[in-house]
C-alpha cells in the first residue's frame, strides 16, 4: 500500500519562529512535491525535488526552503513564518514511469 | 506558460441528475490531463487520467485538444460524489503538475 506520511496534523506557530514540515514516502518514488491547498486558489506549487539533494523551484517559492538529503524524505522549512503562511501544506510523491501523483494527508499550519 | 481553470468554485446537484464539471487549459504542448479527486477528510487522489480513457465510478472524461477542455462527467451523480474535484495538467517538466482551483461537487439526496 502506498503511503506518504506528513509529521504533524496540526501546527500552531508564531510569527517569526523557523518551521519545518517532514514528508516521507516508502514507494522508492523518485519525484517529491510540497503544494499549498488555499479555498479557491487551488493547489500550488512551492518546491519539488527529482532526485536526492536535487530540488526546483516552484510557482510560489518565496519564504520557503526545502531539503532531500534522502531519497524517502523531503522537508519544507520555512525560515520565518508569517501570517500569510496560514494554511494546509500538502506533501505528494511520484515514480518517473507514470508520474502519478500520491499525496499525503496534509499539515494544517497556523501562524499567529 | 501553462494553466488550468475551473470556472466554478461550487456545484450543486440532485441525486440521479447528470454533472460535469468543467476544466479548460493553457498549454502550448502536448498535455497529459487528469482529474484529482479529495472527499472528506480524506487525502487527495488520482481519479482519472486522460491516456488510459478509463471510466472510473462512472466517471469519464475527454480531452477536447480543439476546445483545450477536459470536462468531468457522470450521467447519473450520487451522493457519495460530493468532494472537492481538482483538474490538473502535466506538461513536460519531472511529472510536475499544475492545478486548477479546484470545484466542490454537492450532490444533494
Amino acid at each position: 500500500d502506498v503511503k506518504v506520511t506528513q509529521s504533524s496534523r496540526y501546527l500552531v506557530k508564531r510569527t517569526g519562529e523557523k518551521v519545518f514540515l517532514e514528508c516521507v514516502q516508502d514507494m522508492d518514488h523518485e519525484n517529491m512535491f510540497w503544494y499549498r491547498q488555499d479555498p479557491g486558489l487551488g493547489l500550488r506549487l512551492i518546491y519539488f525535488s527529482y532526485d536526492v539533494k536535487m530540488k526546483e523551484k516552484g510557482d510560489i517559492p518565496e519564504g520557503y526552503s526545502v531539503s532531500r538529503e534522502k531519497k524517502e524524505r523531503f522537508s519544507l522549512i520555512l525560515e520565518s513564518a508569517s501570517t500569510n503562511q496560514t494554511s494546509m501544506y500538502l506533501c505528494a510523491s511520484s515514480p518517473v514511469d507514470t508520474y502519478e501523483q500520491y499525496f499525503g494527508p496534509g499539515t494544517r499550519l497556523t501562524v499567529t | 506558460a501553462q494553466r488550468v481553470t475551473q470556472p466554478e468554485k461550487l456545484l450543486s446537484v440532485f441525486k440521479g441528475a447528470p454533472v460535469e464539471l468543467k476544466c479548460n487549459y493553457s498549454y502550448s504542448g502536448s498535455p497529459e490531463l487528469f482529474w484529482y479527486v479529495q472527499y472528506s477528510r480524506q487525502r487527495l487522489q488520482l481519479l482519472l487520467r486522460h491516456i488510459s480513457r478509463e471510466s472510473i465510478k462512472g466517471f469519464t472524461a475527454d480531452l477536447n485538444k480543439g476546445e483545450t477542455s477536459f470536462h468531468l462527467k457522470k450521467p447519473f451523480a450520487q451522493e457519495e460524489d460530493s468532494a472537492m474535484y481538482y483538474c490538473a495538467l502535466r506538461g513536460t517538466s519531472y511529472g510536475k503538475l499544475t492545478f486548477g482551483q479546484g470545484t466542490i461537487l454537492t450532490v444533494h439526496p
